[in-house]
């Protein structure tokens, strides 16, 4: 069983809402990423951070998405104004180290915007 | 042009036979790989890592890289009904964020 654990499982919003969603990542693990698989099955890379600090972000996540890991708080990620294209699966992963380290994914959260 | 390229799309074998999955990078920065496993309503699960050139077993898994090709080959034999399931070949430069570049994947299911 996956020791990242994301919430809610699955997340339904209108247009123009609020999306937040949660992940706790595995015990002693710095490094978090958030990816976005489409109905595609295709990755995008979002965002990622060491520690609380960003490491690399793409220009997507700096309009309408924002992320953080707080100190002794889960990671989150949040989309401001949701839109229809950004219905997908939404997968966190964190990893020990940053030098060819493997990623370990959550189960992810599937939003759906109406 | 999509960095990390997998084949075939999809591929169907019969209970107990053998599968071979192949993925080729055209950046010559991606220096590490993974495969991955996705199964239905699941997050995708690393199955093996593979950094040398040659191969390298783990149970019914064998992965195969060549770095002057940037290709790399996964082989699963004995298939098992658990083996269906989205495969995933995935790179990273290895320096820097360790961010990882993904294939869009192998859709792999036994023939019942």
């Amino acid at each position: 069983n996956s020791k990242v654990i994301q919430t809610p499982r699955y997340l339904v919003k209108g247009q123009g809402q609020k999306a937040k969603m949660r992940c706790i990542p595995e015990k002693g693990h710095p490094v978090v990423f958030w990816y976005q698989q489409n109905k595609n099955n295709e990755f995008k890379f979002l965002i990622n951070f060491q520690n609380q600090e960003v490491l690399q972000q793409i220009d997507m996540t700096e309009k309408r998405f924002s992320a953080e890991c707080p100190s002794n708080s889960p990671c989150s990620l949040e989309i401001q104004s949701s839109e229809a294209g950004d219905s997908a699966l939404y997968l966190c992963a964190s990893s020990p180290g940053l030098f060819a380290e493997t990623l370990y994914f959550g189960s992810g959260t599937r939003l759906t915007v109406l | 042009q999509q960095k990390v390229q997998q084949s075939p799309e999809s591929l169907s074998v019969p209970e107990g036979g053998m599968a071979s999955l192949n993925c080729t990078s055209s950046d010559r920065n991606f220096q590490y790989f993974w495969w991955y496993r996705q199964h239905s309503g699941e997050g995708p699960k690393a199955l093996m890592s593979i950094f040398s050139d040659g191969d390298k077993k783990e149970g019914r898994f064998t992965a195969h890289l060549n770095k002057a090709s940037l290709h790399v080959s996964l082989h699963i034999r004995d298939s098992q009904p658990s083996d269906s399931a989205l495969y995933f070949c995935a790179a990273t430069p290895g320096t820097g964020s360790n961010r990882l570049t993904f294939g869009k994947g192998t859709k792999f299911s036994l023939i019942p």
